[in-house]
């Protein structure tokens, strides 16, 4: 099973809304991250988590907050987003190799609309 | 800053013939690539990968070579097929978890 999972698929939320991204992962990867990608552009990294630690917040503003409940789980909670933070959320874990990187393995992502 | 860039942003192609993607790197010290394939609506789908230690190495219909010298990197496709119709990343990583995606390559198979 190399699936990543994302839910919900599509999600609407006004800028007062609070709202959370789901991610799951059952390959046993001990690496996931959220990465936001924009139309025409490529996935930026935002969030990495290692073996359920927070290790690599890329300056990314407050109203994102990652979660990690377990090795299987990863959330983002979502807070007084703009407009601007419209995009498609996609959620990757990888087989944290010591001082190595493996292979990401990316979910079908979360196309989030602010209004 | 270091950046991945490539050098075509489309590349249209007839099915059957083989397609080539380039990727320019400029970090010197990335050790890992990526070629990741993105179709629409989804999330990027891992095609092939190589280390630094190799200059190339093959998969199912694709290829993949590194030029450490020119920091240069290339995606060979076989016998593209319409299938094959999708966004092309490059991706390099940095100081460990941190992989940085270029540009991106959009590849248009006309049956």
């Amino acid at each position: 099973d190399t699936e990543v999972t994302q839910t919900p698929k599509h999600l609407v939320m006004g800028m007062t809304n609070k709202k959370s991204l789901k991610c799951e992962q059952h390959m046993g990867h001990r690496a996931m991250y959220w990465y936001k990608q924009k139309a025409k552009k490529p996935p930026e990294l935002m969030f990495v988590y290692s073996y359920e630690k927070l290790s690599i917040n890329e300056s990314v503003p407050s109203r994102f907050s990652p979660e990690c409940p377990n090795s299987s789980l990863l959330n983002l909670h979502l807070h007084a987003l703009q407009p601007e933070d419209s995009a498609l959320y996609l959620c990757a874990s990888s087989q944290e190799t010591s001082g190595f990187t493996d292979t990401q393995y990316f979910g079908p992502g979360t196309r989030l609309t602010v209004l | 800053g270091e950046s991945v860039g490539l050098h075509l942003p489309t590349l249209s192609v007839q099915e059957g013939d083989n397609s080539i993607i380039n990727c320019a790197y400029s970090n010197s010290a990335s050790d890992y690539f990526i070629w990741y394939k993105q179709e629409s609506g989804k999330g990027p789908q891992f095609i092939i990968d190589i280390r630094s230690n190799m200059d190339k190495r093959q998969g199912q219909r694709v290829t993949v070579l590194l030029n450490k010298t020119v920091k240069h990197l290339s995606l060979q496709i076989a016998a593209t097929q319409p299938g094959d119709s999708a966004v092309y990343f490059c991706a390099e990583n940095q100081r460990g978890f941190k992989t940085i995606f270029g540009a991106g390559t959009r590849l248009f198979v006309k049956a």
